[in-house]
């Protein structure tokens, strides 16, 4: 089955620890986003990717970083500079303008 | 710049009855738009999509929505809901750049 893939769903964070969300996609689709998620505000474009080897801030990028060193993965770490980083974090990814979700991760920071 | 805006975090409807969720944008250039449906812990699920052809959009599950450009909107209704419909939707817009801009949800309740 095609989809994209993200682990683990659930994820708990001491204060000043780094962690890696994973995204994984067999769609072959060239574009992938992070986006976060907090009740109330909708969703908000942290980083983007439309080709391998390159990725673009998206409107809250600090105290987050990603790479995209393959067309199927694009992880994202979330830093200890992140202040506020319980959340629900999605990954997406698209074929001209429609965006397909993966199933998400809850981090939360103890 | 693009904005999408949802009147009404939370709507409650009883079961049967007619769902209408709002959804208002902002675009300088002809808009693509999408809703999306949330259900609890789990991603989104694309509903339906303007693209330019018809102003009236059938989607999935019952689901329709109406561009008009005069009133800058794109509702999502139903004839009658279930209560399997309960879930949070969100309204987006496209950059065209490929980027969506979310409205902030709207929660629907439905009540038997």
């Amino acid at each position: 089955d095609g989809g994209i893939t993200q682990s683990p769903k659930y994820l708990f964070r001491k204060e000043g620890q780094n962690v890696t969300l994973s995204c994984e996609q067999n769609l072959n689709h060239d574009a992938m986003y992070w986006y976060r998620q907090d009740p109330g505000q909708g969703l908000r474009l942290i980083y983007y990717s439309q080709i391998v080897n390159d990725f673009q801030k998206g409107d809250i990028a600090e105290g987050y970083s990603v790479s995209r060193e393959k067309k199927e993965s694009f992880p994202l770490t979330v830093t200890s500079a992140q202040k506020n980083p319980t959340a629900f974090y999605l990954c997406a990814s698209s074929i001209g303008l429609e965006q397909f979700f993966g199933p998400g991760t809850r981090l939360t920071v103890l | 710049a693009q904005s999408v805006t949802q009147l009404g975090s939370h709507v409650s409807v009883s079961e049967g009855a007619l769902v209408l969720l709002r959804c208002n944008y902002s675009s300088s250039v002809p808009p693509y738009l999408f809703w999306y449906v949330q259900y609890p812990n789990q991603g989104l699920q694309l509903l339906l999509k303007y693209t330019s052809a018809a102003t009236l959009v059938k989607g999935i599950n019952g689901f329709e929505a109406e561009f008009k450009k005069s009133e800058t909107s794109f509702h999502l209704t139903k004839p009658s809901a279930h209560m399997s419909d309960a879930a949070e939707y969100f309204c987006a817009v496209s950059d065209q750049g490929g980027k969506l801009i979310f409205g902030q949800g709207t929660e629907l309740s439905v009540k038997p």
